[in-house]
């Protein structure tokens, strides 16, 4: 059982370079999500999906597109890489909160450095 | 905007003392989760209180909920090395939805 798992681990881009990240989990959750977390300033929600097909915005969606084609994958996009996303970047999943809210689970992080 | 603020940043302690962590947050909630993050890892999740409870309990962990106060805190007794991680706070932001509002964490450090 491998939970959520991120890739890649590290990646190096240019300025204006394009790239996504590609998250899975195997643990048939409903909920996803992808944050960025940056030195002092805690974890901040970028965008998340509550379910196949279905995506909204969180507190920092510019410079981000995502899908979710299939229940398992949530992937995030940079179209056009600027140094200020510079971050690590985790995925998470969780259960349906319909009723009560559940733990989520993260992956291990995307380290990203763009020059 | 971030809605926690763990206190203290940092957290020096030897193996066998107690470590405790506070969080404030700005407005009302309906739950309160901590996570711990190991260097280089992903977030784990610990425990969560909701908004009708003072106090949980979870093996080690004793966390306590005022929200007359919009504060929280996290006891981790009896320290281990491998207790070594940052500790987080998140909350619903009164949302009582899944969208996490992080605090900015407290690093604790325990030495052999």
């Amino acid at each position: 059982n491998a939970g959520v798992t991120q890739t890649p681990k590290f990646r190096v881009l240019k300025t204006g370079q394009s790239m996504t990240l590609l998250c899975a989990q195997d643990m048939n959750h409903e909920y996803m999500y992808w944050y960025r977390q940056d030195p002092g300033m805690g974890l901040r929600l970028i965008h998340y999906s509550v379910g196949e097909g279905t995506t909204a915005k969180g507190e920092v969606p510019d410079g981000y597109n995502v899908s979710r084609l299939k229940k398992q994958n949530f992937l995030l996009g940079l179209e056009s890489a600027a140094p200020s996303q510079t971050s690590v970047y985790f995925c998470a999943s969780s259960y349906e909160a319909a009723y009560a809210v559940q733990p989520q689970h993260f992956g291990d992080g995307t380290r990203l450095s763009i020059l | 905007s971030q809605q926690g603020e763990e206190d203290p940043q940092a957290l020096s302690i030897q193996e066998g003392e107690n470590a405790t962590m506070n969080c404030s947050y700005k407005t009302s909630i309906n739950n309160l989760q901590w996570y711990r993050q190991n260097s280089g890892r992903g977030l784990v999740h610990l425990i969560l209180i909701r908004s009708n409870e003072r106090e949980k309990h979870s093996g080690r962990l004793r966390v306590t909920l005022d929200t007359s106060k919009k504060s929280s805190s996290l006891l981790i007794t009896a320290s281990r090395a491998a207790d070594t991680a940052s500790y987080f706070c998140a909350t619903d932001a009164g949302t009582g939805f899944q969208k996490l509002v992080f605090g900015t964490g407290t690093r604790l450090l325990v030495s052999p």
